[in-house]
C-alpha cells in the first residue's frame, strides 16, 4: 500500500545544531508539505513543494529549508535548530485534483 | 488573509447524545476538508466537501458544506467514546495557491 513516511519519530537535539527530517512518499504524489503543530496554533504550513526542484514557504518558513531533488522526499531542514522549534512537525503530500493531504506520523523534536 | 474558525474548541458530550461542530471560513472557498486526529497520532481524512450543498457521511458523523454562508458543519449521532478525538476543519487559500489552511480544532470528548 502506498504511504507516507517519517524520520526519526522522535529526536532531541540542542540549540544551534542542524537538523533534518525525512518526509519519503509512495503515492506518487507531486505535491508535499511540511507543517508544524503546536498547542494553540494548530497546523501551521513551514514550505511545500508541487514537484521535483521546486519549493515554496509557507507562513512559518524562517529558519527551515527543503529541497526536492526526487517525487518521493522532501527532506525539512532545521539550520541552527532554536528552542521554539519544539514541535511535532507532520509531512503532508497531496495529487492534483481534489487537494486532500495526507499525512505522515509525524516527528516530535525537542530542542534544549 | 483566510481565517478558519471552528467552534467549540471543546466539546464534552454524553455518549448517545447529539452536537455539531462548526466551521467557518473568512474567503471565498468551494471546498472544506474535515480531519480527524487520535492523541499523538497523526491526521485522517474523514471527508472532502467539494462544492455547495456537499453532504458526506460515514457512520455517525454527517459533513456538509454551505459555500454561501462560508460555513461547514460536523454532526454527530449518538455520540460513542470511540468518537473521541480532535477534529480539525481546513479551506484552501485560493489566493495562496489553495494551501490548507486549518482551523484551530475541536477537542470532542464522548463520556460513558
Amino acid at each position: 500500500d502506498a504511504e507516507i513516511t517519517q524520520s526519526p519519530r522522535h529526536k532531541i537535539t540542542e540549540t544551534g545544531r542542524q537538523v533534518t527530517l525525512a518526509c519519503h512518499q509512495t503515492w506518487n504524489h507531486n505535491n508535499m508539505f511540511w507543517y508544524r503543530q503546536d498547542l494553540g496554533h494548530g497546523l501551521r504550513l513551514i514550505h511545500y513543494s508541487y514537484g521535483v526542484h521546486d519549493t515554496n514557504k509557507g507562513e512559518v518558513s524562517d529558519g527551515y529549508s527543503v529541497s526536492r531533488s526526487n517525487t518521493e522526499d522532501l527532506p525539512l531542514t532545521l539550520e541552527s535548530a532554536a528552542s521554539s522549534q519544539t514541535s511535532v512537525y507532520f509531512c503532508a503530500s497531496s495529487e492534483d485534483g481534489t487537494g486532500e493531504l495526507f499525512f505522515g506520523e509525524g516527528s516530535r523534536l525537542t530542542v534544549l | 488573509e483566510l481565517k478558519v474558525e471552528q467552534n467549540p474548541l471543546f466539546l464534552s458530550m454524553q455518549e448517545g447524545k447529539n452536537y455539531t461542530i462548526y466551521c467557518n471560513y473568512s474567503t471565498t472557498s468551494d471546498r472544506l476538508y474535515w480531519y480527524r486526529q487520535d492523541p499523538g497520532k497523526s491526521l485522517e481524512s474523514l471527508f472532502v466537501l467539494l462544492s455547495n450543498g456537499a453532504v458526506k457521511q460515514e457512520g455517525r458523523l454527517m459533513a456538509s458544506l454551505d459555500t454561501k454562508a462560508r460555513l461547514s458543519t460536523l454532526h454527530i449521532t449518538a455520540a460513542v467514546h470511540d468518537l473521541s478525538a480532535t477534529y480539525f476543519c481546513a479551506a484552501p487559500w485560493r489566493e495562496y495557491g489553495n494551501k490548507l489552511v486549518f482551523g484551530a480544532g475541536t477537542i470532542l470528548r464522548v463520556k460513558s
